[in-house]
């Protein structure tokens, strides 16, 4: 299996611009998952699928996030407009296992993480 | 809602001395994972510990679960450059989603 992959690898833009993440899950995994790392932040949950709906967005900054996922093998996270401190590593994972608990919340197996998005806005 | 904490945040080891990193948590907790991120790379699943008083071990690394099922700790026995990198915790809660801790940054030099 090839792994989570995500492209671009290294984005450059400047502020204003849009940008859009991609991110194949592996085939099988029914979750996929959404983070930012900063050196000052961590690592940050954005949001996360599962079966391809969104369960929990709580953790998209501000509505200029926006994640979508058409079918279980594609997912974008865009950005418009991007601003300097949306410069970050995304990251996307997805899991062979997610299931729904109550109150909506998820469990989850192994998350399998992509190799990131280095983003830069200048 | 949950949070989960890690200390410490960074580690400075000679090469062959002894490491842990710590993971604490405000609630009880159903599982909990570790995750290995080398400098430039992406994280990377370890292990996870599902049972209270849970001891698993892989080589050198010696993975705790706490009898409360609120702690977790990751022990490397006589480290090596090799070991260097983020530690990250990822506990999951009886009613909660996965929460990445902290981190704890660890640095071997010879």
């Amino acid at each position: 299996d090839a792994g989570v992959i995500q492209s671009p690898r290294h984005e450059v833009t400047e502020m204003g611009q849009e940008v859009t993440l991609r991110c194949k899950p592996i085939s099988g995994h029914n979750s996929l998952f959404w983070y930012r790392q900063t050196m000052m932040r961590g690592l940050e949950l954005l949001i996360y699928f599962n079966n391809n709906v969104p369960i929990d967005d709580s953790g998209m900054p501000e509505d200029r996030f926006s994640a979508k996922m058409p079918n279980a093998s594609f997912s974008t996270l865009k950005i418009q407009p991007s601003e300097p401190r949306d410069s970050a590593v995304y990251f996307c994972a997805s899991s062979p296992l997610g299931q729904i608990t109550s109150g909506g919340l998820i469990s989850t197996d192994t998350q399998y993480f992509g190799p990131g998005t280095r983003l830069t806005v200048l | 809602g949950q949070q989960v904490m890690q200390i410490p945040q960074y580690q400075h080891v000679q090469e062959g001395e002894d490491f842990t990193t710590y993971c604490n948590s405000s609630t009880t907790l159903s599982n909990i994972q570790w995750y290995k991120q080398r400098p430039g790379g992406h994280p990377v699943f370890l292990i996870q510990l599902v049972k209270s008083g849970e001891v698993k071990k892989q080589k050198r690394l010696t993975f705790q679960f706490g009898e409360a099922k609120k702690n977790s700790s990751l022990h490397i026995t006589a480290t090596q450059t090799t070991d260097v990198g983020t530690y990250f915790c990822a506990a999951t809660g009886t009613a909660s989603k996965l929460t990445f801790g902290t981190g704890t940054r660890l640095q071997v030099t010879l």
